[in-house]
């Protein structure tokens, strides 16, 4: 167990649609990251936040939003949701520190399967 | 550009035979850090280990081991005597220090199956 806790494990939804992935970092980690992992794109960095702050985008898309709220827990907002945007969406937390470059742990993932 | 790469697309072993996971990677940058993370089939990301680029010593831990060699780019893992366990997913990453976010850059992975 990482100490890093996403719900929930699972979400089936119609196109179209809109959803919202949670996640709590470990105990006094600052950090905490977004990932994609599809079978075509693998394991790909989407977003993080540092202490409130969006500090790094990656290959997120205009319908993803994210934010981190004064509790240090985060959400990811996926919205007009396509066949496409099925795939496990993990969390990730660091403590921050040490140039950003510390140790990430991950949570169990949300699966998103869009029909 | 930063890029990981393991060529190993899967890897079928019996079980105590040794495996070595290939990964190569390229950055510009002169500090970074290689990582290598463990997805069993129950589906979370494990973490195994963090190395810098000023550390080439290389490390064992029980049966794993891991092997850096900044003149050839890469960061080689080893399982000796494989078990069933060891049947996973394995990712190795790369994080480098300039633009100071930490995100974490994956190559394609690796599966592994340890047969009995």
């Amino acid at each position: 167990d990482s100490g890093v806790t996403q719900t929930p494990k699972h979400l089936i939804t119609a196109t179209g649609q809109r959803v919202t992935l949670r996640c709590s970092p470990r105990s006094g980690d600052l950090s905490v990251y977004w990932y994609q992992q599809s079978l075509d794109q693998g394991l790909q960095f989407l977003i993080q936040y540092y202490n409130g702050e969006e500090r790094a985008k990656g290959n997120i898309l205009e319908r993803f939003s994210a934010q981190q709220f004064p509790d240090l827990h985060s959400e990811l907002n996926l919205s007009s949701l396509e066949l496409g945007d099925s795939a496990l969406y993990f969390c990730a937390s660091s403590v921050g520190g040490q140039g950003m470059t510390d140790t990430q742990y991950f949570g169990p993932g949300t699966r998103l399967t869009v029909l | 550009a930063q890029k990981v790469t393991q060529a190993q697309t899967e890897i079928s072993v019996v079980e105590k035979e040794d495996v070595t996971l290939d990964c190569v990677y390229e950055t510009r940058d002169t500090t970074y850090y290689l990582f290598w993370y463990k997805q069993p089939p129950s589906g979370e990301l494990v973490f195994l280990i963090r190395r810098n680029s000023f550390d080439e010593q290389n490390e064992i831990s029980g049966r794993y081991s891991w092997n850096f060699q900044k003149s050839t780019s890469s960061f080689n893992f080893t399982i000796t005597a494989s078990q069933v366990v060891d049947s996973a997913v394995y990712f190795c990453a790369l994080s480098e220090a300039s633009g100071n976010t930490g995100k974490l850059i994956f190559g394609q992975g690796t599966t592994l199956q340890v047969k009995p």
